[in-house]
C-alpha cells in the first residue's frame, strides 16, 4: 500500500500571509494526487485534483503541485475562513485508496 | 445540485450489525462509483469500500473485507452499508461520496455526504 505522510502536523500562519503545506508518497504515484479540506464539524471539501486543477468554486489562493512522491498544497493569502484541516490522498495504486493524515492549519 | 444524504447510525453494542445508507440526488447516479470513508474521532480520514457504477465490483479496507458489504440501488439512486459483528474500532463518522474518474479509473472524491456517526459500545 501507498503510505502518504503529510507535514507539519500544525501549521500557524498570520493572516495574509502564505501557507505551505507537504505531502510525501511512500511510493510514485505521478500526478494522481488530491487535497480536501475539511472544517472542524464539517465534511471534507474537494479543493485540488491532477495535483494541481483546482476543483469548481475554489479560490485561486490555493494551488497545488508537485509530481511521483513530492506534493505541496500553498495558501498564498491566509484567510481567517482558511482554518481546517487538509488531507492529501492518492489514486494512483488501489485499492486502497490511501490519505494522508493531515495538517491542521491555524492563524498565529 | 448534487446532493448526498445520509441516513443511519447510532448507538450499537460490539457483535451487533448497523446499515447505512445515502440518497443521492442532482447526477446521474448509475454514471458513479461510489464509496464509504470513515473519521475516528480526532483521527483522521480512512476510506472504507467502494463499489463500481453498475455495482459488479466492490473493493474493501482489510480491516472491514468479510464483515461489511457495499451496495446500492441505481433504480432508487441510493449507496448502503451493511456493517455486520461491529467492533470498537468502528467507532467513527461514516460519509458517503461519490468518487470522480480518471482515465476511467476512480480518482478523487466529490462531494461527500454529511456523515454519520456510528459508536460501538457496551
Amino acid at each position: 500500500d501507498i503510505v502518504m505522510t503529510q507535514s507539519p502536523v500544525t501549521l500557524s500562519v498570520s493572516p495574509g500571509e502564505r501557507a505551505t503545506l507537504s505531502c510525501r508518497a511512500s511510493g510514485s504515484v505521478n500526478r494522481n494526487l488530491a487535497w480536501y479540506q475539511q472544517k472542524p464539524g464539517q465534511a471534507p471539501r474537494l479543493l485540488i485534483y491532477g495535483a494541481s486543477t483546482r476543483a469548481t468554486g475554489i479560490p485561486s489562493r490555493f494551488s497545488g503541485s508537485g509530481s511521483g512522491t513530492e506534493f505541496t498544497l500553498t495558501i498564498s493569502s491566509l484567510q481567517s475562513e482558511d482554518v481546517a484541516v487538509y488531507y492529501c490522498q492518492q489514486y494512483n495504486n488501489w485499492p486502497p485508496w490511501t490519505f494522508g493524515q493531515g495538517t491542521k492549519v491555524e492563524i498565529k | 445540485e448534487v446532493q448526498l444524504v445520509q441516513s443511519g447510525g447510532g448507538l450499537v453494542q460490539p457483535g451487533e450489525s448497523l446499515r447505512l445508507s445515502c440518497a443521492a440526488s442532482g447526477f446521474t447516479f448509475n454514471n458513479y462509483w461510489m464509496t464509504w470513508v470513515r473519521q475516528a474521532p480526532g483521527k483522521g480520514l480512512e476510506w472504507v469500500a467502494i463499489i463500481k457504477k453498475d455495482g459488479s465490483e466492490t473493493f474493501y479496507v482489510d480491516s472491514v473485507r468479510g464483515r461489511f458489504a457495499i451496495s446500492r440501488d441505481n433504480a432508487e439512486n441510493s449507496l448502503y452499508l451493511q456493517m455486520n459483528s461491529l467492533r470498537d474500532e468502528d467507532t467513527a463518522v461514516y460519509y458517503c461520496a461519490r468518487f470522480l474518474e480518471w482515465i476511467s479509473i476512480p480518482g478523487w472524491v466529490d462531494p461527500w455526504g454529511q456523515g454519520t456517526l456510528v459508536t460501538v459500545s457496551s
